[in-house]
């Protein structure tokens, strides 16, 4: 069935460091790939989206591309600032109702 | 600014008590659903609404039952709360069930503790 593999937490950086979280999935056909995240105390909130292959989703300076060859859509930010910290989730929905989620990757900022 | 509201952000209940949660949005939107989130598993879904009054089942349904009597309000009943059930609830609604449109939004979750 289809699934999405996440790098497990937490990752500690400090300020202004690259962000790389790595995704990978299985689906059997052409799903679209999703990022969330979770703010402490928060619900989850979109953060991007990419619906077919090579498309590049960004927000807030983040972005992922979606790699058809490679089945991944890992998550970068050019310098991470300490409001970054969170937990951020991939996902996928492929013809249905039903997104299929990561296990979420905590994320901790140091000053 | 969209909105979904749940009605607890913490709860305490003891082994066998029937156990209410209510979720809210104001969006209009037709699909609802509870999932609940538990650490390393990331969120799995609970049940899921695309009318009123329908419901679906979805990864785990086992022990819990739903109801959608109006649109914007969709509650989770745990009929006899067990301590495996212990963990954050999040309810979501979304405007379409296709991948495409399948942006949901989230409540700020409840925590609940069973003892």
């Amino acid at each position: 069935g289809n699934s999405v593999t996440q790098m497990e937490g937490p990752v500690t950086l400090s300020e202004e460091a690259f962000l790389t979280i790595n995704c990978t999935y299985t689906a059997t056909g052409y799903p679209s790939l999703f990022w969330y995240v979770q703010y402490p105390g928060e619900g989850l909130q979109l953060l991007l989206k990419a619906t077919k292959a090579d498309d590049k989703g960004s927000n807030k300076g983040f972005e992922a591309t979606y790699r058809k060859e490679t089945t991944s859509f890992h998550l970068e930010k050019g310098s991470v600032q300490v409001s970054d910290s969170a937990v951020y989730f991939c996902a996928l929905s492929e013809g249905n109702y039903q997104l299929i989620w990561g296990a979420g990757t905590k994320l901790i900022i140091k000053p | 600014d969209v909105k979904v509201t749940q009605s607890s952000r913490y709860l305490v209940k003891r082994t066998g008590e029937k156990v209410f949660l209510e979720c809210v949005q104001d969006m209009d939107h037709e699909n609802m659903f509870w999932y609940r989130q538990d650490p390393g598993l990331g969120l799995r879904l609970i049940y899921f609404s695309y009318d009123v009054k329908m419901k679906e089942k979805g990864d785990i349904p086992e022990g819990y039952s739903v109801s959608r009597e109006k649109k914007e309000r969709f509650s989770l009943i745990l009929e006899s709360a067990s301590t495996n059930q212990t963990s954050m609830y999040l309810c979501a609604s979304s405007l379409e069930l296709t991948p495409v449109y399948n942006e949901q939004f989230f409540g700020p979750g409840t925590r609940l503790t069973v003892l």
